[in-house]
């Protein structure tokens, strides 16, 4: 079942914050986040792996709740290059290569 | 390291008809994963395969099939077209099978007519 992403869009102007959250109806194992410019391919943020623990890329980090089966992107002091759609992926089972996205919430950054 | 490479880019193609598509993954990885984008469905898997066996598959029809090839290079095939295959078909390796990162090729724009 596709995971639910909030908000579906998102405007900004540079140097704010923003919060992406992620929820799933099942159990999961794992939540990838990508980030996809308009034309491009998406690109690989990063994976939280069952076990809540939470990670950071430059000013984007994340956390995942696996009681919640929840997952919430952070991106602080926004640049305008953060601007895209951010994917979550979700995987129930260690090991699953089947990803399943979520809708896509689309972050636009005005200087 | 050159990146994941898809060909062609573009194809525009007739209802009917049927069409192959290309990925070549990053040198040293072994799984390629196919997913299908389009603005009403989002992302949605295809399959993925692993040392030329297919691991999963996604929900779709049996006109979408794919293959890969001892060199990890892999193609998918689409028969008889219909009108809501048009999409951007993404193709993603990663170095080994499972719920590791992926790295998305640029994709082939596919229009059917």
């Amino acid at each position: 079942q596709q995971p639910v992403q909030s908000p579906q869009a998102v405007i900004l102007r540079e140097g704010e914050d923003a919060v992406i959250n992620c929820s799933s109806s099942k159990a999961l194992y794992s939540v990838h986040w990508y980030r996809q410019k308009h034309g491009e391919a998406p690109v690989f943020l990063m994976i939280l792996l069952k076990g809540g623990e939470q990670k950071g890329h430059e000013k984007i980090s994340a956390s995942f709740n696996e009681k919640k089966q929840q997952s919430s992107l952070y991106l602080t002091a926004s640049q305008l290059s953060y601007s895209g759609t951010y994917f979550c992926g979700t995987a129930g089972i260690q090991g699953a290569q089947k990803l399943v996205f979520g809708q896509g919430t689309r972050l636009t950054i005005n200087p | 390291k050159a990146g994941v490479t898809q060909t062609p880019r573009y194809l525009i193609k007739t209802r009917g008809q049927q069409v192959t598509l290309s990925c070549s993954p990053i040198s040293g990885h072994r799984s390629v994963s196919w997913y299908q984008q389009t603005p009403g469905q989002g992302l949605q898997f295809l399959f993925e395969y692993f040392s030329e066996t297919q691991r999963n598959k996604g929900n779709f029809p049996g006109r979408f099939s794919g293959r890969q090839f001892s060199n990890s290079r892999s193609e998918m095939n689409v028969s008889t077209l219909e009108l809501g295959d048009s999409a951007l078909y993404l193709c993603a390796s990663s170095f080994i099978a499972g719920s590791y990162e992926q790295y998305f090729g640029p994709g082939t724009r596919l229009t059917v007519t």
